[in-house]
């Protein structure tokens, strides 16, 4: 069974505290792995695509980066702007596009 | 990218009544599709919606509870039915652009007395 796992579920960083979230998954075919990041009352906000084993992505404070069995979301310097739920996600590879969401990381960073 | 609107944002329900929620995209697309969101919990695939086509049901996801019109290729309904508390949940559109990256909506609260 097709399935996405996320760690931690909650995360509490200081203000310029690095750190990284975590995606584990198992689903067949895998197309493409999404992060995207989910305000309080909003829809996910897509972030990043990653294919391919080795691929990295980068925008502002976040680096995306995928291997065979995970993806990572690594956090540089955060600002209390950057707290939200993340989310990632496994596109399989049936006759349609069909997006495995993981549970979500709450993260929280304080002044 | 895609900018998409939902109505209504929210709204509180009766057990036993229905309630139709609209999603609109500012341009065409051929895939559209519907979201689950309960308390605290993730992302949950009810449906696909083609244009001119049938919906496709997830797994646990029947027509009877959540219908589903796709009369054009900028705009989609998803009917809850005859709701219980237990349909109290985010529900959210999206679409499909941009080699399969899918741009979602605001969401619609839906809360179930």
């Amino acid at each position: 069974e097709d399935q996405v796992t996320q760690s931690p579920e909650a995360l509490r960083l200081q203000e310029g505290e690095s750190s990284s979230l975590n995606c584990s998954y198992t689903v067949s075919g895998l197309r493409g792995l999404f992060w995207y990041r989910q305000d309080p009352g909003k829809g996910p906000e897509f972030l990043f695509t990653l294919y391919s084993a080795g691929e990295e992505k980068e925008k502002e404070r976040l680096k995306a980066t995928l291997t065979k069995k995970e993806s990572f979301l690594h956090i540089t310097a955060p600002k209390p702007e950057d707290s939200a739920t993340y989310l990632c996600a496994g596109l399989t590879s049936g006759g349609y596009n069909k997006l495995i969401f993981g549970a979500g990381t709450r993260l929280a960073v304080h002044p | 990218s895609a900018v998409i609107s939902q109505k209504p944002s929210r709204d509180i329900c009766q057990r036993g009544t229905s309630l139709t929620i609209q999603c609109q995209v500012d341009s065409q697309v051929t895939m559209m599709f519907w979201y689950r969101q309960q308390p605290g919990q993730s992302l949950t695939l009810i449906a696909t919606a083609n244009q001119g086509s049938e919906a496709t049901y997830e797994s646990g996801f029947v027509i009877d509870k959540f219908p589903i019109s796709r009369p054009n290729l900028t705009f989609s309904t998803l009917t809850v039915s005859n709701m219980s508390p237990e349909d109290s949940s985010i529900y959210l559109c999206s679409v499909e652009r941009d080699s399969d990256t899918q741009y979602f909506g605001p969401g619609t609260r839906l809360t179930v007395l």
